[in-house]
């Protein structure tokens, strides 16, 4: 089984619409990390929580990590055609000695 | 197995030595990166191949050298280490935007 869950595993959007992307784990995470792939690049960091309630904004996308460090979701604001791509969460584990990722969302923005 | 192998799955080597990181991938995938995973820290990218030619190199140091044979073989030979290298080494594979798959990782000591 999958350590970590991501949902939806697609989504397709209007420009301009909010949408969540949720990551969800059964063990709690050490660290949880967001990062977005763009189509044949390598994976760009976008955040890093790692306490319960933490929430972090960078322009128009914001992550929160829920109390009991289980479960995060990736908010984006006023979606745009440049926030296309897949996003996947990842998370340590433990000491930091496992690390995972999620299975992935893939997001399509329609102008 | 998510398809992507990794070996060794542990490694513990000292400065002085030379070892190398091996990753293989039978998913038909024509990207192929190795990635850089410490503890508290985002990944790092370090070396990017597309059809077996080296698209980007991350200001990876020179005791890191990467070779990619064909497709479907990723090396990482390692040479005069520093403790600080001391991380988990991740391989990944893609096809264009899709298919974004990751091995299980190398652990390395450096001693």
């Amino acid at each position: 089984s999958q350590e970590l869950e991501q949902s939806p595993q697609s989504l397709i959007v209007q420009e301009g619409k909010n949408l969540t992307i949720n990551c969800t784990s059964s063990k709690t995470l050490y660290g949880l990390y967001w990062y977005k792939q763009k189509y044949g690049e390598g994976l760009i960091f976008l955040m890093m929580l790692q306490k319960g309630g933490e929430e972090k904004s960078h322009e128009k996308i914001t992550a929160k990590l829920d109390e009991k460090k289980q479960q995060s979701s990736l908010h984006i604001t006023a979606s745009q055609p440049s926030h296309a791509g897949i996003y996947l969460c990842g998370a340590d584990r433990d000491t930091g000695n496992q690390f995972y990722f999620g299975t992935g969302t893939s997001l399509t923005v329609i102008p | 197995e998510t398809g992507v192998t990794q070996t060794p799955r542990h490694l513990v080597m000292g400065m002085t030595n030379k070892k190398s990181l091996k990753c293989e991938q039978h998913l038909g995938h024509n990207a192929m990166y190795w990635y850089k995973q410490s503890a508290k820290k985002p990944l790092e990218l370090m070396f990017v191949y597309n059809f077996k030619e080296q698209t980007e190199n991350n200001s990876v140091p020179s005791r890191f050298s990467p070779e990619c044979p064909n497709s479907s073989h990723l090396f990482l030979h390692l040479h005069t280490l520093q403790p600080e290298d001391s991380a988990l080494y991740l391989c990944a594979s893609s096809l264009g935007g899709s298919g974004y798959t990751f091995g299980s990782g190398t652990r390395l000591t450096v001693v």
